[in-house]
């Protein structure tokens, strides 16, 4: 089975500064789907960003982008230009071909940002 | 707004009772996921449904229950509540079952069993 491991529980930025949020997963598998969901105080499950296992080129949203390394599977997340609205929690999550393709999340990081 | 719709949005219960949780999906949308998420379990996957048919079952409970009907509404039914069951309950979609379609979350359903 798949897992994912988020190894931050909390993490802090300034305004207008940027943040990497970690994420690492185990699969065995060669084709797979990685999204990052934020989750703000309202609790909405919000999609920030997916990325397709086999583009090698990393996925970018806007102020979002992300670190995707297949190799070491890892799939961090990197907020630019942090702004008070991006507080909330990160949910990262891994989606397998099969299984019927359900998500299967990370234990999240608190992201606090600091005016 | 995702357009994944849940009803109720809170609900407060006693120990032993049964409540349904309702589901609409996004328009389109065939397959529903259900999710739980407690504090202490994260968020869990409990069971799938696509155009009517059970297509993957998780961490669901005996006394729980899932279904879709051919409007492709689902309903999650708790039976023989207990606190532990206490959690925010997510209903989400997307177009088809196949790994490459985004999920789109409603915005959930709080239970409380006291």
């Amino acid at each position: 089975a798949q897992t994912v491991t988020q190894s931050q529980p909390e993490m802090s930025v300034q305004e207008a500064e940027t943040v990497t949020l970690s994420c690492t997963y185990d699969t065995s598998e060669s084709d797979y789907y990685l999204f990052w969901y934020k989750q703000p105080p309202s609790r909405q499950m919000i999609l920030v960003i997916r990325q397709e296992a086999y583009k090698q080129q990393n996925a970018t949203e806007n102020r979002f982008s992300v670190n995707f390394q297949k190799a070491a599977k890892s799939f961090s997340l990197k907020i630019s230009d942090s702004q008070l609205g991006d507080a909330a929690m990160y949910f990262c999550a891994y989606r397998s071909p099969i299984s019927g393709s359900r998500l299967t999340f990370g234990e999240g990081t608190q992201l606090t940002v600091n005016p | 707004d995702s357009g994944v719709t849940q009803t109720p949005k809170h609900l407060i219960t006693a120990t032993g009772q049964r409540v349904t949780l309702r589901c609409s999906p996004r328009s389109g949308d065939l397959s529903v996921y259900w999710y739980q998420q407690s504090l202490d379990q994260g968020l869990q996957f409990l069971i799938q449904y696509y155009n009517g048919e059970e297509r993957a079952k998780g961490n669901i409970l005996e006394r729980f229950s899932a279904q879709q009907f051919p409007d492709l509404h689902s309903e999650l039914n708790l039976s023989s509540l207990e606190l532990g069951d206490s959690a925010l309950y997510f209903c989400a979609s997307s177009a088809l079952w196949t790994a490459g379609n985004t999920i789109y979350f409603g915005e959930g359903s709080w239970l409380t069993v006291v």
